[in-house]
């Protein structure tokens, strides 16, 4: 079945540094991607749509200059949490789907901790 | 505005016991309800999908019902596992093969032996 691995599972990083996540998708082709936040107890928030050789596509409320979104191949976006706060800490979950009417295939996350 | 609510927040049964968890959306136009289980520190992963036409869906243990009328649809676990100690999550899909996707708070379940 349709894979999406994510990468790192896990960092952590000092203030003011910068984080990047990776969201492959293994075994087919996504032209569009999609970036979650998760906080405690909470559902996902949609950030941002990753969009393969366009401009992603943010949500209300999420700064794009803070969250660059890269989506160079089709089997690859990108997430980089620029100028970290320890209010960015979270879980940071991508998602794919693999054809028009398939499930979004979610990564396995990202637990962000920001020192 | 597009919601999903979901109920109960959180639930605790004994292994071996049957429950079912609730999901009341108001999103329009209508096009499919997912259901995902999520474990917890992991992505979550697709249970069933419901169109407007169905009425009931089975997978495995897991059966999920859906009246588009009243707009409530449940997911029924029965003969629960510790395995299933998840958050399940109700993923409602407005428009045909949209990408507009509101999704619930979860349930989180807990099976204790």
């Amino acid at each position: 079945g349709a894979v999406v691995s994510q990468h790192p599972s896990r960092v952590i990083c000092k203030s003011g540094t910068s984080v990047k996540i990776e969201c492959r998708s293994l075994d087919f082709q996504a032209t569009t991607m999609f970036w979650y936040r998760q906080f405690p107890k909470q559902s996902l928030m949609l950030m941002a749509t990753s969009n393969e050789g366009s401009k992603a596509t943010y949500e209300q409320g999420v700064e794009k200059d803070k969250f660059l979104i890269n989506h160079a191949s089709l089997t690859l976006s990108t997430l980089t949490v620029t100028s970290a706060h320890p209010e960015d800490s979270s879980f940071y979950i991508c998602s794919a789907k693999s054809s028009y009417n398939s499930p979004l295939h979610f990564g396995n996350g990202t637990r962000l901790t920001v020192t | 505005k597009n919601q999903v609510e979901q109920s109960p927040q959180s639930l605790i049964i004994l292994e071996g016991k049957n429950c079912t968890l609730q999901c009341n959306y108001t999103v329009s136009p209508f096009s499919n309800l997912r259901w995902y289980k999520q474990d917890t520190g992991r992505g979550p992963v697709s249970l069933t999908i419901m169109t407007f036409s169905e009425n009931t869906k089975s997978n495995g243990r897991y059966t999920a019902t859906l009246d588009a009328d009243t707009k409530q649809s449940s997911l029924h676990i029965t003969a629960s596992q510790l395995s299933d100690s998840a958050s399940y999550i109700c993923v409602v899909s407005a428009g045909a093969g949209s990408y507009q996707l509101t999704f619930g708070k979860g349930t989180k379940l807990s099976v204790i032996p």
